[in-house]
């Protein structure tokens, strides 16, 4: 059982240049989360999907697209990078999506991706 | 609308002695809230979460957190500070059962030997 995985660890960008962060869970969670953290500012949701086939915009969701074409997987793309896009990426999972014990986000260990 | 406001960006205490993360929240209906902890180059593990039980809520490692309704506030504590806690803490609240999470910006707890 590995939780929340990320695929990649670590990037460079050049700005104008695309890429896809992969998240994938094994946990059979209905809702997944992208979020970005950078210093001071917390985590702040980009996008996020409540079932396969659905996304949804979150705080943050200008310059991101998402896709969740499989349950287990959620991918988050960049089409265009800018360099304001550094920073670290952390995908999560849950069950659902409220106070009950199964609604705990379980997070992955995050994309740290600099755009220079 | 909700949101949260950890008032300390950085905390710093001795090994040994008492921890105190103050937090506040902001919500049109009854919250939930939690408490993250993220240490050097990790993911987000929750430390404890309320969820309208009680209102004096343990979590893992030895912490806890009071809700306060009066006050607003959500401030996790715990009795004897281990080098071990040095990490990144996060308030996080939550209004309904379909809202997302919103983050507070982190309070960094370093812990002095």
């Amino acid at each position: 059982n590995a939780g929340v995985t990320q695929t990649p660890k670590f990037r460079v960008l050049k700005t104008g240049q695309s890429m896809t962060l992969l998240c994938a869970q094994d946990m059979n969670h209905e809702y997944m989360y992208w979020y970005r953290q950078d210093p001071g500012m917390g985590l702040r949701l980009i996008h996020y999907s409540v079932g396969e086939g659905t996304t949804a915009k979150g705080e943050v969701p200008d310059g991101y697209n998402v896709s969740r074409l499989k349950k287990q997987n959620f991918l988050l793309g960049l089409e265009s990078a800018a360099p304001s896009q550094t920073s670290v990426y952390f995908c999560a999972s849950s069950y659902s999506q409220g106070d009950r014990e199964e609604d705990e986000q379980y997070f992955g260990p995050g994309t740290r991706l600099t755009v220079t | 609308a909700q949101s949260v406001t950890q008032l300390d960006s950085h905390v710093s205490v001795s090994e040994g002695t008492p921890v105190l993360l103050r937090c506040n929240y902001s919500s049109s209906y009854s919250p939930s809230l939690f408490w993250y902890v993220q240490h050097p180059n990790k993911g987000l593990q929750l430390l404890l979460k309320y969820t309208s039980a009680a209102t004096l809520v343990k979590g893992i490692n030895g912490f806890e957190a009071e809700f306060k309704k009066s006050e607003t506030s959500f401030h996790l504590t715990k009795p004897s500070a281990h080098m071990s806690d040095a990490a990144e803490y996060f308030c996080v609240v939550s209004s309904s059962g379909n809202t997302p999470l919103v983050f507070g910006k982190g309070t960094r707890l370093s812990v002095i030997a």
